[in-house]
């Protein structure tokens, strides 16, 4: 079984600043590592995802993620935040075949402040 | 990316009607649902995952009898609360993940307030 853990449930900075956001899974077999994001009362868009090659990934609204094996860990960066990331963050794994059900983190809630 | 629409974005049922929830994929074919609940501030927790025609397999703590799972089609699938009580208030949110696919899309979500 997979497991997800977001280490920060919430995480205020101000705009302009950069962000981190923090992820660790744990799995005994390959994975695939999404990051997602929700606004209130929507559902979730794929801003990341890794299914393998490089480490770093890019995804939209300027966020990139590295994947790091070792530390078994998949944080999420923006280097300058605007108030409408303000959001809630899922990191997720699923196993290394297509079909395999997502396991979310906690999530961590972003609060950008002007 | 692929969309899929979740239909009622917000619902208000009195406890002890049942309530269906619609969820479909507009651009591609679904083999695999998941439907996942969503409660205030928390988590998304699957509750089940279904493949087309045939029936879902709902995950420890759900009830099946409760939460009804119709995968009937590659774009539609449905999911109705039976006898809704005030404790399943709560935002559901579909899943699709199409054949051969590495990514799954999301609905909309629905909120649902039982009183």
């Amino acid at each position: 079984a997979q497991s997800v853990t977001q280490l920060d449930s919430q995480v205020p900075v101000f705009e302009e600043a950069p962000v981190e956001l923090r992820c660790n899974y744990s799995s005994s077999v390959s994975v695939y590592l999404f990051w997602y994001v929700q606004y209130p009362n929507q559902g979730l868009q794929l801003l990341l995802k890794y299914l393998s090659g490089s480490t770093l990934v890019k995804g939209i609204n300027g966020f990139e993620a590295e994947f790091n094996k070792s530390q078994t860990s998949f944080h999420l960066r923006k280097p300058s935040v605007h108030i409408s990331d303000t959001a809630e963050y899922f990191c997720a794994v699923s196993k290394e075949n297509a079909g395999n059900m997502l396991t979310f983190g906690g999530g961590t809630r972003l609060m950008v402040k002007p | 990316g692929a969309v899929v629409s979740q239909h009622p974005s917000r619902v208000i049922c009195k406890s002890g009607t049942s309530v269906k929830i619609e969820c479909r994929s507009l651009d591609f074919q679904a083999t695999t649902m998941f439907w996942y609940r969503q409660f205030p501030k928390k988590s998304l927790m699957l509750m089940a995952t279904s493949n087309e025609g045939s029936k879902a397999t709902y995950e420890q703590g759900v009830e099946k009898d409760k939460f009804l799972i119709n995968h009937a089609s590659l774009t539609l699938s449905t999911l109705t609360v039976t006898s809704a009580h005030p404790e399943d208030s709560s935002f559901y949110i579909c899943s699709f993940l199409g054949t051969g696919e590495t990514e799954a899309f999301f609905g909309q979500g629905t909120r649902l307030t039982v009183v």
